[in-house]
């Protein structure tokens, strides 16, 4: 059985960047594709992008310029690092699984429980 | 980009009843369109994709249908468990968008 599990800071301050990751159980990063996904307090979901074991990427338009993702295959993890943060990227983030190892084009059937991030200073 | 929406964005239901949510996009998307459930404090779960097929594990009271730009699910007869948010999202190209919810809470 797939499990994901996400690591993370906790608390980062105004400016600062955070970087989380996503350790992959059960299976091999190169069988799929990869998301993150993050939910505000109280707010719906948001996608951020995904990645590839290859190194492909996309992120998604509103973050792009603060966004990287990142893939460490000996370790079996991927990661996100997002710049500049401010108190609007507290949230809820998420890693996910998508599509398969030749396409993104599928729903997300295997989510990690998800690491908190709250900016502030 | 394309937009999604849903409607209503949240209703409220009893035990038994019938509940179809909608959920719109701004293009058409085919039949790329995922469903989930998010219950109060938990993490998102895959109900269905490919806009009517169900996920393995989801019981057959959940349906999809819908394809191009209108899609729809259904929950047959509501159980204690289904109150919950839905959320549609759509992966034909990225961004794969999600709608912005729709809250079922108890009558």
């Amino acid at each position: 059985q797939v499990q994901l599990q996400e690591s993370g800071p906790g608390l980062v301050k105004p400016s600062e960047t955070v970087s989380l990751t996503c350790n992959i159980f059960g299976d091999s990063i190169s069988n799929f594709f990869w998301s993150w996904i993050r939910q505000s307090p109280g707010k719906g979901l948001e996608w951020l992008g995904y990645m590839h074991h290859s190194g492909g990427t996309y992120y998604s338009p509103s973050l792009r310029s603060r966004l990287t993702m990142s893939v460490d295959t000996s370790q079996n993890q991927f990661s996100l690092r997002l710049t500049s943060v401010t108190a609007a990227d507290t949230a809820v983030y998420y890693c996910a699984r998508q599509g398969n190892s030749w396409s993104p084009y599928f729903g997300l059937d295997v989510w990690g429980q998800g690491t908190t991030v709250i900016v502030s200073s | 980009d394309i937009q999604m929406t849903q409607s209503p964005s949240s209703l409220s239901a009893s035990v038994g009843d019938r509940v179809t949510i909608t959920c719109r996009a701004s293009q058409d998307i085919a039949n790329y369109l995922a469903w989930y459930q998010q219950e109060p404090g938990k993490v998102p779960k895959l109900l269905i994709y490919d806009a009517s097929t169900l996920q393995s594990g989801v019981p057959s009271r959940f349906s999809g249908s819908g394809s191009g730009t209108d899609f729809t699910l259904t929950i047959s007869s509501l159980q204690p468990e289904d109150f919950a948010t839905y959320y549609c999202q759509k992966y034909n190209s990225a961004p794969f968008t999600f709608g912005p919810g729709t809250r079922v809470d108890f009558k």
